[in-house]
């Protein structure tokens, strides 16, 4: 069964520019998360997606940091304009559901992101 | 607001040795823990997975242990291996939320051959 997919695995822009981001769930996944991972530090959720809809949003700087999941499958990450604070491993991760048994989530290889 | 904790940050051990990671939380209100490994440049890989009614799991040469009432949780690696070296994370999932993880800031492990 293949894995979460993401891509690019890096990239490299300079402050004020935007950057996307893309990541394919496993197959059957329904939930779907985004994760910010600082050097050094444990990830932290930015946003948390059931199918199409958006679960929990609370700490996704909405500002510049934007997300959707169009379709329920894949979602993008998009960053407008980037600031030099984030520079950060992003992690997408997917569980089959949000709840129950099913919740345990698997981690895609994350894109490394750096601000110059 | 839920605090994940993680001692020591950095740890390095000849190999063979038998070490302990520890983790503590602030609430211990949580559905359930899990460890996971990342490698540099990786993603994260479950290692272990403690549901809040169980006391401990076993997967080969990892122990790890929940004691939900004093907030603590220990990951035990028994005879250690330089293959072992990464960082280990642990993060607990809160009882009356969706599935939102909160990550401790993990321990960076280094086995020395």
């Amino acid at each position: 069964e293949a894995g979460v997919a993401q891509s690019p695995r890096y990239k490299i822009i300079e402050k004020r520019q935007s950057v996307a981001f893309w990541c394919n769930p496993i197959s059957g996944h329904a939930t779907l998360y985004w994760y910010q991972q600082i050097l050094g530090q444990g990830p932290k959720l930015l946003i948390q997606f059931q199918n199409n809809g958006v679960v929990d949003d609370s700490q996704l700087p909405k500002d510049r940091f934007s997300a959707e999941r169009l379709k329920g499958v894949d979602s993008t990450l998009k960053i407008q304009p980037a600031k030099l604070e984030d520079s950060a491993v992003y992690l997408c991760a997917s569980s089959l559901s949000q709840r129950g048994s099913y919740n345990e989530q698997f981690f895609g290889p994350g894109t490394r992101l750096t601000v110059l | 607001k839920q605090e994940v904790t993680q001692i020591p940050a950095a740890l390095s051990v000849p190999e063979g040795e038998n070490l302990v990671l520890n983790c503590s939380f602030t609430d211990s209100a949580i559905y359930n823990l899990q460890w996971f490994r990342q490698d540099p440049g990786k993603g994260l890989t479950s290692l272990l997975l403690i549901q809040s009614s169980q006391r401990e799991q076993t997967s080969g040469r990892l122990n790890a242990s929940l004691d939900k009432s004093s907030g603590r949780s220990t990951l035990y690696i028994a005879a250690s291996q330089p293959g072992d070296s990464a960082t280990y994370l642990c993060a607990v999932r809160p009882r009356d939320a969706g599935n939102m993880l909160t990550f401790g800031g993990g321990t960076r492990l280094m086995v020395k051959p």
